[in-house]
């Protein structure tokens, strides 16, 4: 069974950095073809995809966002971790982490986590 | 630009079917999808990928009254039997550049 678990501050101030873990169980990182991506979504708007990190340690980030990301992995522990420095009220969001599987070239997000509320304010 | 277009709303009555259309922007009718519904104050869930020729694959203990569907840069969503806590927002999710995902604005469905 495949679950995933966001953890981290639920409040955090203007120009804080913000570093969320990803805690997960079922599927190991270290195994061809699997993922993990971080996606948020700001109180009553979509979904907006941050980063993915991959199990041969590739990573991807959100162009816009790229110079404030940063995403890793910790295979021993079963947890991804993404770091968004310079945060900013706008950056209030529930914060999700997915995975991600790449079997012959099709690329899916089959499982997703709870998600973590995190609001920026001062 | 690769953008996936969804109707903000739409509603059916208990026990009724319901389709949902995503479009994909022009010069991506080929681009394959995958559907995640949210109810509220829940996480997403995997709903299911599909592909441009309506072929789709359904995540784990997705029933089989959700089933998808294509034509030409449209995908769909089709809900049978629709029951109360079908009631959620559904997002369609293709990928872009590389690796890129991209989502649609998502489409809340209310079940009358």
């Amino acid at each position: 069974q495949v679950t995933l678990r966001e953890s981290g501050p639920a409040l955090v101030k203007p120009t804080q950095t913000l570093t969320l873990t990803c805690t997960f169980s079922g599927f190991s990182l270290s195994t061809s073809g699997m993922c993990v991506s971080w996606i948020r979504q700001p109180p009553g708007k979509a979904l907006e995809w941050l980063a993915r990190i991959d199990w041969d340690d590739d990573k991807y980030y959100s162009t816009s966002l790229k110079t404030r990301l940063t995403i890793s992995k910790d295979t021993s522990k079963n947890q991804v971790v993404l770091t968004m420095t310079n945060m900013d009220p706008v950056d209030t969001a529930t914060y999700y982490c997915a995975r991600i599987r790449v079997i012959v070239g099709a690329t899916t997000l089959d499982y997703w986590g709870q998600g973590t509320l995190v609001t920026v304010s001062s | 630009q690769l953008v996936l277009t969804q109707s903000p709303s739409a509603s059916a009555s208990l026990g009724a079917s319901v389709k949902l259309t995503c479009t994909l922007s022009s010069g991506h009718s080929s681009y394959a999808i995958a559907w995640h519904q949210q109810q509220p104050e829940k996480g997403p869930r995997y709903l299911m990928k599909l592909n441009s020729d309506g072929s789709h694959s359904k995540g784990d203990g997705i029933p089989d009254r959700f089933s998808g569907s294509s034509s030409g840069a449209e995908r769909y969503l089709t809900i049978s039997s629709l029951q109360s806590e079908d009631e959620a927002d559904y997002y369609c999710q293709t990928w872009g550049t590389g690796i890129r995902m991209v989502f649609g604005g998502g489409t809340k469905l209310t079940v009358l």
